[in-house]
């Protein structure tokens, strides 16, 4: 258990409301990131952060903004939620640990219905 | 060409199965590898890491790397049902860039 939370487990929406979702972690690590998982294509990186309001975009980024104001959350906005949001969202940490180890550990994902 | 690819599966094999999941990558940059173990609706949690090439070795996981046939392998011995998941690969060029994941490959173990 990594200490990440993420809320809300489940949400269903309408197209072209707003969606926050929200990455708790209790460890104070300063890499977060946010990922979707969809069939065929494996995990993708979304956003990802490295430290307070220091943040970058990943590969499928458009539609997405981030914020990160406190170490301990990572917040995913859809502006403007479409169909081909519909997805299951994780967020991940990236330990720091002094040896060069380099790997993520995730959350439990929320699943998104937009319809 | 994907940057890593990995036979989506499904895999079933009977109970006490040795078990072969691969991941071929194109970059050859790439020097730490992962391999991680999702149930279904969970997140994945990381099981074998491996910096460069070589084996490593975990109860009755073994992870190997072949870099120079850019070719990555994670072995279970004596499979269990409980092994039933999707196991994703992962890796990265250099340490805190991003990961790149394979598709996943699911086992279905057979009792």
């Amino acid at each position: 258990d990594a200490g990440i939370t993420q809320s809300p487990r489940h949400k269903v929406t309408e197209t072209g409301t707003p969606v926050t979702l929200r990455c708790h972690q209790t460890e104070n690590h300063r890499y977060m990131y946010w990922y979707r998982q969809d069939p065929g294509h494996g995990l993708r990186l979304i956003h990802y952060s490295y430290g307070v309001k220091d943040t970058d975009k990943g590969e499928v980024s458009d539609g997405y903004s981030v914020s990160r104001s406190k170490t301990e959350d990572f917040l995913l906005t859809l502006e403007s939620a479409t169909s081909s949001q519909t997805s299951v969202y994780f967020c991940a940490i990236r330990p720091e640990d002094g040896h060069g180890t380099d790997t993520q550990y995730f959350g439990p994902g929320t699943r998104l219905t937009v319809l | 060409q994907k940057e890593v690819e990995q036979d989506p599966g499904p895999l079933s094999v009977p109970e006490g199965a040795i078990v072969s999941l691969n991941c071929t990558y194109s970059n050859s940059a790439f020097q730490y590898f992962m391999w991680y173990r999702q149930y279904s609706r969970k997140g994945p949690e990381l099981l074998m890491y491996t910096y460069s090439s070589g084996n490593k070795e975990d109860g009755r996981f073994t992870a190997q790397v072949d870099k120079s046939s850019k070719y990555i392998s994670l072995f279970i011995r004596d499979s269990q049902p409980s092994d039933s998941a999707t196991y994703l690969c992962a890796m990265s060029a250099n340490y805190g860039q991003n990961f790149v994941f394979g598709p996943g490959t699911r086992l279905s173990v057979l009792p």
